[in-house]
């Protein structure tokens, strides 16, 4: 059975500063693993994903994610934090053992709230 | 342009009373997948479907049904919707089940 966690509701940040959502993850097999964000009033935008090889992929708008296989993490950073990144962002899982190879699952969101 | 449509945007309709949530894409995608978002829950998978008349059940089957006759159209459809079905719905599509996905603008349904 696969499931994520995405511990913090939310998460405030200075402009400027860096930026972390955090994501841990339960798998059978190995984890398959993006991040969507979502803004105020829009759809869901795709941001990055994990499938194989280098454990940092960078994805779109300067955000980034590190793959840590023994923590069963995939935090999403960025940098430097800018106020339009503000936004509700969503960690999901697919577990490559599994019958159900079109089911993902996503973590509850985290609210970024970024501070001029 | 590449998009993922759903009508109607918002719906209010009472307990019971069937109602049908249409998803267009216009990408050729074979992956179509259907989510509820609801606040402290997140993104819910209701149903998916990996091609044309291949469809399975996510985590809240329960209530819903869908139908994939066709690549491009994946709709959702509430026989007897009842207050707990009161959410946000997305569709959504991908080249595949480990590709990025499109998601649709979404529908609000509230049930009465």
């Amino acid at each position: 059975a696969q499931s994520v966690a995405q511990p913090e509701d939310q998460v405030n940040v200075a402009e400027g500063n860096p930026l972390t959502v955090k994501c841990t993850y339960s798998v059978s097999g190995n984890p398959y693993l993006f991040w969507y964000v979502q803004y105020p009033n829009r759809g869901l935008q795709f941001l990055l994903k994990y499938i194989t090889g280098d454990n940092l992929v960078k994805g779109s708008y300067g955000f980034e994610a590190e793959f840590n296989k023994s923590q069963t993490s995939f935090h999403l950073k960025k940098p430097s934090a800018l106020v339009s990144d503000s936004a509700l962002y969503f960690c999901a899982v697919r577990d490559s053992q599994t019958d159900s190879w079109g089911k993902l699952q996503f973590g509850a969101g985290t609210q970024v709230v970024v501070t001029p | 342009e590449a998009q993922v449509t759903q009508n109607p945007r918002y719906l209010i309709t009472v307990t019971g009373k069937k109602l049908t949530v249409t998803c267009s894409q216009n990408m050729n995608h074979e992956y179509m997948s259907w989510y509820r978002q609801d606040p402290g829950l997140g993104l819910r998978q209701i149903y998916y479907s990996m091609n044309v008349e291949a469809t399975d059940k996510g985590d809240v089957p329960e209530g819903y049904k869908v139908s994939r006759k066709e690549k491009r159209n994946f709709p959702l459809i509430l026989e007897s919707p009842s207050p707990n079905q009161t959410s946000l719905y997305f569709c959504a599509s991908s080249t595949g089940a480990l590709s990025l996905q499109f998601f649709g603008p979404g529908t609000r349904l509230t049930v009465l």
